[in-house]
């Protein structure tokens, strides 16, 4: 029973390029969140999805992030033209319907802007 | 929104002796509560989590946590720590209105002396 999986671990982007982090979440759960943590500090919520719905973009900076969980296929974190600013470790979790389960996280991607 | 606050972002305790580390929240509406670790380079573990009835929970690792409404408080304790507990400690806490949203504390780092 594979937990929550992460692609890539580490990226290296150069200032301007694009970033796409995927995140399958574990069997059965249907609802993927993305955090960001960046040195020093804790878990900052970016973004709540079930399968093709945003519930809660509260936490996505207005320009340049976006998210998407589609039918098929991983959940899929979008960063363009990158700046240094967000380099940091970016977790997706997934949980069941059920409230209040708690998340199981994935190893996250450590993403570098250079 | 709420807010999570981790007294202390380091704490560094001999091996054997107890473990307190200290979390409070701001809500009138008792949340979710829950722990998480965090072992380097990797993604954060569940500890133990409290939704609801008893307010002592037990969780992992010999780990325990007291829900205490009138302090707004959910310290997490182990009476006799362990080198192998070293770790980043996160204290989250669910949204009032949609119990899938966690907001964390920004983490305190547990260092155990030989």
């Amino acid at each position: 029973n594979a937990g929550v999986m992460q692609n890539p671990r580490h990226l290296v982007r150069r200032r301007g390029q694009e970033a796409r982090l995927r995140c399958s979440p574990m069997k059965g759960h249907s609802h993927v969140y993305w955090y960001r943590q960046l040195p020093e500090e804790g878990l900052k919520f970016m973004v709540y999805l079930q399968k093709e719905n945003i519930i809660d973009e509260s936490g996505m900076p207005k320009e340049r992030f976006s998210a998407e969980f589609p039918k098929e296929g991983p959940s899929i974190l979008r960063i363009q033209q990158v700046v240094r600013g967000d380099s940091a470790a970016y977790f997706c979790a997934s949980s069941p319907p059920r409230q209040g389960s708690g998340y199981t996280f994935g190893s996250g991607t450590r993403l570098t802007v250079v | 929104a709420q807010s999570v606050t981790q007294l202390g972002s380091h704490v560094s305790v001999s091996e054997g002796a107890l473990v307190l580390l200290r979390c409070n929240y701001s809500s009138s509406v008792p949340p979710y509560l829950f722990w998480y670790v965090q072992y380097p380079n990797q993604g954060l573990q569940l500890l133990l989590k409290y939704t609801t009835g008893a307010t002592l929970v037990k969780g992992i690792n010999g780990f325990e946590a007291e829900f205490k409404k009138s302090e707004t408080s959910f310290h997490l304790t182990k009476p006799s720590a362990h080198m192998s507990d070293a770790a980043e400690y996160f204290c989250a806490v669910s949204d009032a209105n949609n119990f899938n949203k966690f907001y964390f504390g920004s983490g305190t780092k547990l260092n155990v002396k030989p």
